[in-house]
């Protein structure tokens, strides 16, 4: 059974504070991880991917890959009201039960 | 609108009544999902397609749930005797052939049983 583990939160930082998520799997072979965001009563959608070791930056994210310790994490940098939603990490197919992330003014 | 497109958005059932979900899938995209979503929990993989065929099945998924896609662009997802487990969010999502990548969703079709 392949699974992906995120602590539900919720997750509570201050406007412009760093925010970090963290995702652990099970499947060794992975190859394929993302972030994605998921505001309430809405679909999920894609934010960050990523394939090899080590950092990837877009803007304020940053997603992070360690395949030896199969951990993926995702920092939002200078965090506001806006990126208040729950965040979902997927391992290919598979994805977490996601954490919410609340940013307070 | 060239956006992954479900129909209808909502629907109630009675228990034991059968009902199929549409998914339109971005035209480009060969790859095709269907993912059950319930509150608190994150999605739920099904099963895909690559084209018309059906690669993959969740060992979760119950003989009451089928999904086409004969003509490998737009796929039907079917429950047949409907329980009241089976009300949640079923969302739809595709990607081009190279995998995984870039997937969108579409806005789901939240189902509620009765």
């Amino acid at each position: 059974q392949k699974e992906v583990e995120q602590n539900s939160g919720p997750l509570s930082v201050p406007e412009g504070a760093i925010a970090s998520l963290n995702c652990t799997y099970s499947d060794r072979g992975s190859q394929s991880f993302f972030w994605y965001r998921q505001y309430s009563g809405k679909s999920p959608e894609l934010i960050m991917s990523i394939y090899s070791n080590g950092d990837k930056e877009d803007g304020r994210f940053t997603a992070q890959l360690n395949k030896a310790s199969q951990y993926v994490s995702l920092l939002i940098r200078d965090s506001q009201p806006s990126d208040s939603a729950t965040y979902l990490c997927a391992v290919s197919l598979i994805f977490g039960q996601g954490t919410t992330l609340q940013v307070k003014p | 609108d060239t956006g992954v497109s479900q129909n209808p958005r909502h629907k109630i059932t009675k228990r034991g009544q059968n009902v199929t979900f549409r998914c339109d899938p971005i035209s480009e995209h060969n790859r095709l999902y269907w993912y059950r979503q319930t509150l608190g929990q994150g999605p739920e993989f099904l099963t895909y397609f690559q084209n018309e065929a059906q690669l993959e099945k969740s060992r979760l998924l119950s003989d009451r749930f089928s999904a086409e896609r004969p003509k490998g662009s737009f796929s039907t997802l079917e429950i047949q005797r409907t329980e009241q487990g089976d009300s949640a969010m079923y969302l739809c999502a595709s990607s081009p052939l190279q995998g995984w990548t870039e997937a969108f969703f579409g806005q789901g079709t939240r189902l509620t049983v009765v």
